[in-house]
């Protein structure tokens, strides 16, 4: 049972342009949800949260969107950068479980210079 | 350098055998958790503790064990390994464990041949 999926297992973009990964949810408890980032060799590295309270939230270039409806989120990058290449995490938490994430399988993202 | 430490980085061992896998939490860090990432797949949630006690199971083997010392490091403890125990294993450390962003170490392959 994947309750957090990630449809995309790669993405390529050009230096510059947006780039845009998704990641939908089922568990109807989860109301926290981070992004991750994973260089090869290394842990993941925490990038962005969002509580289901919110809709939007930015950090310089990364934003991410959260449609509860749908389930859903994104993350966008604009502009996207050659170093933004690496594989991207979305994540999902409940109340009840504290910090204990579900992970998505991953998206590869490579920017292109 | 997200301040988790784990050790050793990389491990081969034969089916059957038995590894020890260990981490040191960020400092201050009372919450120890451990996943288990499989050939591209997401991170699998394996077990969590909060200061030395256990606090959460997830999709952990019986074979497998785990625990948190007074000064606060945790050992996996995997044993009778099978070739599908062949994956990265990450241990993240929080304050507390309430929603709090994950922290990773940078992980063990561990290859069974």
């Amino acid at each position: 049972d994947q309750q957090v999926k990630q449809n995309s297992p790669s993405l390529s973009v050009q230096e510059g342009r947006i780039s845009i990964l998704n990641c939908d949810y089922t568990n109807s408890m989860f109301d926290y949800f981070l992004w991750y980032k994973k260089y090869p060799a290394e842990g993941p590295t925490f990038l962005i949260s969002i509580s289901s309270i919110k809709d939007k939230n930015e950090d310089g270039r990364f934003t991410v969107f959260l449609n509860k409806s749908a389930k859903h989120l994104s993350l966008h990058i604009v502009p996207s950068q050659p170093g933004d290449s690496a594989v991207y995490f979305c994540a999902a938490s409940a109340e009840t479980s504290g910090s204990r994430l579900t992970f998505g399988e991953g998206t590869q993202l490579t920017v292109n210079p | 350098d997200s301040g988790v430490t784990q050790t050793p980085k990389h491990l081969i061992t034969a089916t059957g055998q038995r590894v020890t896998l260990r981490c040191s939490p960020r400092s201050g860090d009372l919450s120890v958790y451990w996943y288990q990432q499989s050939l591209d797949q997401g991170l699998q949630f394996l077990i969590q503790y909060y200061n030395g006690e256990e606090r959460a199971k997830g999709n952990i083997l019986e074979r497998f064990s785990a625990q948190q010392f007074p000064d606060l490091h945790s050992e996996l403890n995997l044993s009778s390994l099978e070739l599908g125990d062949s994956a990265l294993y990450f241990c993240a450390s929080t304050p507390v464990p309430e929603n709090s962003p994950l922290h990773f170490g940078n992980g063990t392959r561990l290859t069974v041949t």
